[in-house]
């Protein structure tokens, strides 16, 4: 059974910073990975997408890795910024039986970008 | 706007009622999910829906039930509810291209509360 952790759970880094996420996966049997922001009390935002055939990809500071063989993903957040903060989560698609697919989420890293 | 729109908002609701939430997405997606966030906001795929055929994650009990009645739209029905089911609940939706997984785009999110 899949299992997707984030390291680390919370974070606090003053503005400007260069910073990096964590995501791991048990089974790299995975089709893609996808990095998501969801901000208090709102619903997730995809921020990048990686293929499970790519290695990385990149949309204005953010920068999203992949290792499949060592089942390691990292999202880099260049020169942050307060807007930056809210809880990155992390989520593996994968087959759920049947012919169907679904993402196995990891519990999140809460980012706090001081001003 | 397109987008996957979800209602209503809030739920607030007595343990032992039956209650829907409607999902509808205008993407034109072919596959449409949903999940649940719980208190610790720990995000769970509930059901997986593509061309009528439904996914369930077995560990989700028989008392929720995804319904379609077109291709858009995917509402979550549940009966007897129960203190438990208190969490907020997310639907999504995703193309599907032969051998390629595109990503999933979600809802705003629905916060059902079981009192």
């Amino acid at each position: 059974k899949q299992e997707v952790t984030q390291i680390p759970a919370a974070l606090s880094v003053p503005e400007g910073e260069n910073l990096v996420l964590n995501c791991s996966f048990t089974d790299s049997a995975i089709y893609n990975l996808q990095w998501f922001r969801q901000d208090p009390g709102k619903g997730l935002t995809s921020l990048l997408l990686i293929q499970s055939s790519q290695r990385e990809q990149t949309s204005g500071r953010l920068n999203a890795s992949l290792d499949k063989s060592s089942g390691r993903s990292t999202l880099y957040i260049a020169a942050s910024q307060p807007g930056d903060s809210a809880t990155y989560l992390c989520a593996a698609r994968e087959p759920v039986g049947g012919g169907a697919d679904g993402l196995t989420f990891g519990k999140g890293t809460h980012l706090i970008i001081q001003p | 706007d397109t987008a996957v729109s979800q209602t209503p908002k809030y739920l607030v609701t007595q343990m032992g009622n039956d209650k829907s939430i409607k999902c509808e997405q205008n993407l034109g997606h072919d596959t449409m999910y949903w999940y649940k966030q719980d208190s610790k906001k720990f995000l769970k795929i509930m059901f997986s829906y593509n061309n009528k055929e439904l996914i369930i994650n077995e560990t989700v009990p028989n008392r929720f039930s995804p319904k379609s009645p077109d291709k858009a739209h995917l509402n979550l029905h549940i009966n007897s509810l129960e203190l438990g089911d208190s969490a907020v609940y997310f639907c999504a939706s995703s193309p599907r291209t032969s051998g390629f997984y595109n990503e999933q785009f979600f809802g705003p999110g629905t916060r059902l509360t079981v009192l």
